[in-house]
């Protein structure tokens, strides 16, 4: 079973802040938080991901609390293309357990 | 770059007949996965490959399904016997599995299986 809890579904519009949250209570001490998202018909596409410091790239930010219970993924000005089910993971990297657990995501609606 | 590829994109095929689904992992990334995702769902595990060896083959759900890696570098994940209810999108990931720090994992765009 996912070790992420997500909301299923949330819309946003066009040109302002998209802001997921995952929550991981039970995330343990060496696992990383993944986002991906995957667009309709397409495979996933890698985001982000952070263990305990806040992250941000060019399509993304992390903000993962102090506690690590939970994080918020933030794309900073969403576009009609960032429509998309997004996957909070936790896991551990470098493990021997290398598969990618995915839940059921939260499918993001941006509206023009 | 090249990212992962997978062919065919579509396969049909008929309840009963044996398929082949390729997998071209981006260059040098050691570690290959396989994931299956039914209509509505997120991706499941199948098999992740470190090398040409299988480190994890739990995923697989019967002895139908069997994949390989001989060279370490393509892989074909084969099914005999199809069923209707493997019709689903495999999808394929490669990533550099480096010791220590993260590895993280690029999907291809997915073999969509059709079983009539």
């Amino acid at each position: 079973d996912a070790k992420t809890t997500q909301p299923p579904s949330m819309d946003c519009a066009e040109g302002r802040a998209a802001n997921l949250p995952c929550n991981h209570s039970t995330i343990s001490g060496n696992e990383y938080v993944y986002w991906y998202r995957q667009i309709h018909s397409q495979g996933p596409q890698y985001i982000i991901h952070g263990l305990k410091n806040n992250e941000t790239n060019e399509m993304a930010s992390l903000i993962i609390t102090e506690d690590r219970k939970s994080s918020t993924l933030i794309l900073p000005h969403a576009t009609l293309r960032d429509t998309a089910v997004y996957y909070c993971i936790v896991r551990v990297a470098g493990g021997s357990q290398g598969n990618l657990i995915f839940g059921k995501g939260t499918k993001l609606s941006v509206k023009p | 770059g090249a990212g992962v590829s997978q062919t065919p994109s579509n396969k049909v095929t008929e309840k009963g007949k044996y398929v082949e689904l390729r997998c071209d992992p981006i260059s040098g990334h050691t570690a290959l996965y396989w994931y299956r995702q039914s209509l509505g769902q997120g991706p499941e595990f199948l098999i992740y490959f470190q090398g040409t060896g299988a480190a994890d083959d739990s995923g697989l759900p019967n002895d139908r399904f069997f994949a390989v890696r001989p060279e370490g570098s393509v892989s074909t994940l084969k099914i005999q016997r199809t069923e209707r209810g493997d019709s689903a999108v495999y999808l394929c990931a490669s990533s550099k599995r480096t010791s220590g720090g993260t590895d993280t994992q690029y999907f291809g765009p997915g073999t969509r299986l059709t079983v009539l």
